[in-house]
């Protein structure tokens, strides 16, 4: 049962241009939604993160966009740049259920900026 | 100066041996974590632990043991080792909340 779903499992995009990764969730239960960033052989590290009471945090070039009612996050990355070339990790926080307060992660979109 | 560290990298076993794979971290954050990501990339938590609690995901099965000596350690033990336990192993460490840092990872190949 997939709780935190990615349904995009890549993404190209051109330097310069926005890059959009979007993240669909289905426990109303959670209440702090973060992206991490992996590259290749390290582990996820935190990006950006929001707040179930509000619809959207800004962090340089980096916004996170919340919608509750449809259960839906967005990050935009504008503008995106080579070194942007990572696998993006949507990840909610929460009781999912397995019986503790933890972070549940979507299988992730592979973004790839183009130079 | 590594956050959340884990040791080997890499390692390649054979089905049916025991092995460990070591976590420490020096955040002095409460509670540690054990992910599994497997062949789909899809990130699943099997353990989550502070020195109160522990916390087992019940898809994980009881081969699969976190041993915890101190706040700073949670090493995953692993026993009778089948091929469908190879995948990469990420430790975590968090405060309450939504601090969480992942180690490097854990590439477990069973032969």
């Amino acid at each position: 049962d997939q709780q935190v779903k990615q349904n995009s499992p890549s993404l190209s995009v051109q330097e310069g241009r926005i890059s959009i990764l979007n993240c669909d969730y289905t426990n109303s239960m959670f209440d702090y939604f973060l992206w991490y960033k992996k590259y290749p052989a390290e582990g996820p590290t935190f990006l950006i993160s929001i707040s179930s009471i509000k619809d959207k945090n800004e962090d340089g070039r980096f916004t996170v966009f919340l919608n509750k009612s449809a259960k839906h996050l967005s990050l935009h990355i504008v503008p995106s740049q080579p070194g942007d070339s990572a696998v993006y990790f949507c990840a909610a926080l929460g009781n999912s259920g397995a019986g503790s307060y933890q972070l549940t992660f979507g299988k992730g979109t592979k973004l790839s900026v183009i130079p | 100066d590594t956050a959340v560290s884990q040791t080997p990298k890499y390692l390649v076993t054979q089905m049916g041996n025991d092995k460990s794979i070591k976590c420490e971290q020096n955040l002095g954050h409460d509670t540690m974590y054990w992910y599994k990501q497997d062949s789909k990339k899809f990130l699943k938590i099997m353990f989550s632990y502070n020195n109160k609690e522990l916390i087992i995901n019940e898809t994980v099965p009881n081969r699969f043991s976190p041993k915890s000596p101190d706040k700073a350690h949670l090493n995953l033990h692993i026993n009778s080792l089948e091929l469908g336990d190879s995948a990469v192993y990420f430790c975590a460490s968090s405060q309450p909340y939504y601090g969480y840092t992942f180690g490097s990872g854990t590439r477990l190949t069973v032969v």
